[in-house]
């Protein structure tokens, strides 16, 4: 059974640029929640969608991020434009409909670096 | 309110010995006290849960034990061997919703 799936793995872009993450839950998974993880800050939630539709979006850092879920089976994170300082890795995770919020399945991660 | 304080930020052990991770908090509201295991250039896993309605969860040589009079939860590796070093999570929320609050994360390296 395939877990979550993110892509880019990593990206490199330059300071201005748009960056655009993918993600794909598990199938049958009715949550999903991206995070940004960096030495400073830990884990910090990002945002968070149930059953597509986004319900807590109070960890988005500024207007430069956006998020969208078109369907239950892909969500994106954009980051327009971007800015050294959003170098971190990001995570993407599921949760199934049954289960508590500790039981999130996170995806590998897309490693962003800014220059 | 919302935080969920770990200790400590990194911890050496030697093979064979007892990891020991220490969490504080401060919502009462909290209850459910998950443990995520991260190893390096992989996302976080899900390693073992609590609820405060028990004082201590066992599995494998994995520990949770739970004070709630305290607000204070702690996780213990025994037997702790070379394959467990990672960066380890404590985490709280309350059961029916979907926020996760993590701690700062502890790594934890264990030499042979």
């Amino acid at each position: 059974d395939a877990g979550v799936i993110q892509s880019p793995r990593h990206e490199v872009t330059e300071m201005g640029q748009e960056v655009t993450l993918r993600c794909k839950p598990i199938s049958g998974h009715n949550s999903l929640f991206w995070y940004r993880q960096t030495m400073m800050r830990g884990l910090e939630l990002l945002i968070y969608f149930n059953n597509n539709v986004p319900i807590d979006d109070s960890g988005m850092p500024e207007d430069r991020f956006s998020a969208k879920m078109p369907n239950a089976s892909f969500s994106t994170l954009k980051i327009q434009p971007s800015e050294p300082r959003d170098s971190a890795v990001y995570f993407c995770a599921s949760r199934p409909t049954t289960g508590g919020a500790g039981t999130q399945y996170f995806g590998p991660g897309t490693r962003l670096l800014v220059l | 309110q919302q935080q969920v304080k770990q200790s400590p930020q990194s911890l050496i052990v030697q093979k064979g010995g007892i990891s020991i991770i220490n969490c504080a908090y401060e919502n009462t509201a909290f209850d459910y006290f998950p443990w995520y295991q991260q190893f390096p250039g992989k996302g976080p896993a899900l390693l073992i849960a609590i609820r405060p309605d028990v004082s201590e969860k066992k599995e494998g040589r994995f520990t949770i034990s739970f004070n709630k009079s305290a607000k204070q939860f702690s996780l213990h590796i025994m037997d702790s061997q070379p394959g467990d070093s990672a960066t380890y999570f404590c985490a709280a929320s309350t059961y029916n919703t979907d926020k996760l609050i993590f701690g700062t994360g502890t790594r934890l390296q264990v030499f042979p």
